[in-house]
């Protein structure tokens, strides 16, 4: 079975500057998706960026970028430029690629992001 | 397009109760998945549904059942509920939950046993 672990509860970032989430995950699959959520205190989920694992090259969206390094099985987001809209709980998500992962992500307990003006 | 819709918001039940979720899709989405999101468990999954059929169920007891009809909207049941039930419980949709492809998220039901 897979498992995703987010070692930070909480991390605080000042309005501007960057931080960087921590998630590690355990697998024995070669292919899968990785993701990462993100759920404001109105509690409605999005998704924030993914990473397919056969692409070496890191994801990136605007502000958001990973570094995925598979052999390490990291996948940590980085987050520039921090906007207090960016205050929320931060979910690491695995998905198999295998023919039983039909809507099944495999969620980290989650860090709760605090943004500082 | 409309976002996914749960209903209700909030409800408390009392012990030994059960207690029926809804949750409608995006237009043209035919899957529907099931998540309980609580303090000390974190977010499990509890099952998918694609065209009526459940193609996939977490490790939950068999207390927790759904089902989804032809529109592709879900609901899903607990029965005979305990304490350790009260949870937020979240429904996503997507259009094959396949993949690389995102789930999109309802705002969920929030469940209190009491």
């Amino acid at each position: 079975a897979q498992t995703v672990t987010q070692s930070q509860p909480e991390m605080s970032v000042q309005e501007a500057e960057t931080v960087t989430l921590s998630c590690t995950y355990d697998t024995s699959e070669s292919d899968y998706y990785l993701f990462w959520y993100k759920q404001p205190p109105s509690r409605q989920m999005i998704l924030v960026i993914r990473q397919e694992a056969y692409k070496q090259q890191n994801a990136t969206e605007n502000r958001f970028s990973v570094n995925f390094q598979k052999a390490a099985k990291s996948f940590s987001l980085k987050i520039s430029d921090s906007q207090l809209g960016d205050a929320a709980m931060y979910f690491c998500a695995y998905r198999s690629a295998g023919g039983t992962s039909y809507g099944k992500l495999t969620f980290g307990q989650g860090t709760i992001l605090t943004v500082h003006p | 397009k409309a976002g996914v819709t749960q209903t209700p918001r909030y409800l408390i039940k009392t012990r030994g109760q059960q207690v029926t979720l809804s949750c409608s899709p995006i237009s043209g989405h035919r899957s529907v998945s099931w998540y309980q999101q609580t303090p000390g468990q974190g977010l499990q999954f509890l099952f998918e549904y694609f065209s009526e059929t459940q193609r996939n169920k977490g490790n939950f007891p068999g207390r927790f059942s759904g089902r989804q009809f032809s529109n592709s909207r879900s609901e899903m049941n607990v029965s005979t509920l305990e304490l350790g039930d009260s949870a937020l419980y979240l429904c996503a949709s997507s259009p094959t939950a396949r993949g690389a492809g995102e789930l999109f998220f309802g705002e969920g039901s929030r469940l209190t046993v009491l």
